[in-house]
């Protein structure tokens, strides 16, 4: 089946240590997207990335760093620089070009705990 | 300037009863698109409907129906017969411009509302 598969569900983490979200996708989908997501509020882009070997900082970039070698997949991390890092990452990807009626399809999300 | 207000962060709704979920958007593109997504509380993000700046009528699927007011700038989302498992967090969203995106623009991003939680009881 295709999809979007995030792992792990859920990632424990001591404060200061690294940590990478995994974000893969076999729908063939150029563009990709993290959203973060703390409870009470929307969703808010992280970074994106278009086509492969590109991305883009999205609102909160800072303490985040991402990388697109393949198309089929987009793992974020979370750096120690990142303040508040505990939190619901979800991934998303649509397909390209993202023009304006292509929805975008989200993966389970992992939430964060950092302790 | 918000992009997307959901004023609503609670409604509720009886079985088989027809609800209303408000969302008002600002931007000053001509070409936009709006979608509404379903979030359960298992977290995953579940595309709805979408309607598009120039569609000439309100979209619909199924139970969900879009209130498209261009002039006043909201997509409210209408759930007709709601049923117990439609009680989850719901967003609007919004995507600008009708170009593919170019490298490094921000064409292709979706801008979230806060979201409103729907209760549905028995």
């Amino acid at each position: 089946d295709g999809g979007i598969t995030q792992s792990p569900k859920y990632l424990f983490r001591k404060e200061g240590q690294n940590v990478t979200l995994s974000c893969e996708q076999n729908l063939n989908h150029d563009a990709m997207y993290w959203y973060r997501q703390d409870p009470g509020q929307g969703l808010r882009l992280i970074y994106y990335s278009q086509i492969v070997n590109d991305f883009q900082k999205g609102d909160i970039a800072e303490g985040y760093s991402v990388s697109r070698e393949k198309k089929e997949s987009f793992p974020l991390t979370v750096t120690s620089a990142q303040k508040n890092p505990t939190a619901f990452y979800l991934c998303a990807s649509s397909i390209g070009p993202p023009i304006l009626y292509n929805e975008q399809f989200f993966g389970p999300g992992t939430r964060l705990t950092v302790l | 300037a918000q992009k997307i207000t959901q004023t609503q962060p609670g409604m509720f709704v009886q079985e088989k009863e027809a609800v209303t979920l408000d969302c008002t958007y600002d931007t000053s593109d001509p070409s936009y698109g709006l979608f509404w997504y379903k979030q359960p509380s298992s977290g995953e993000m579940i595309f709805l409907i979408y309607q598009g700046s120039y569609d000439q009528q309100n979209a619909t699927e199924g139970r969900y129906s879009l209130n498209f007011q261009k002039a006043r700038k909201s997509a409210n989302l209408v759930i007709s017969a709601s049923q117990l498992g439609d009680s989850a967090m719901y967003f609007c969203a919004m995507r600008e411009g009708s170009l593919p995106a170019d490298r490094g623009s921000t064409l292709g991003r979706l801008y979230f509302g806060r979201g409103t939680q729907l209760t549905v009881w028995p």
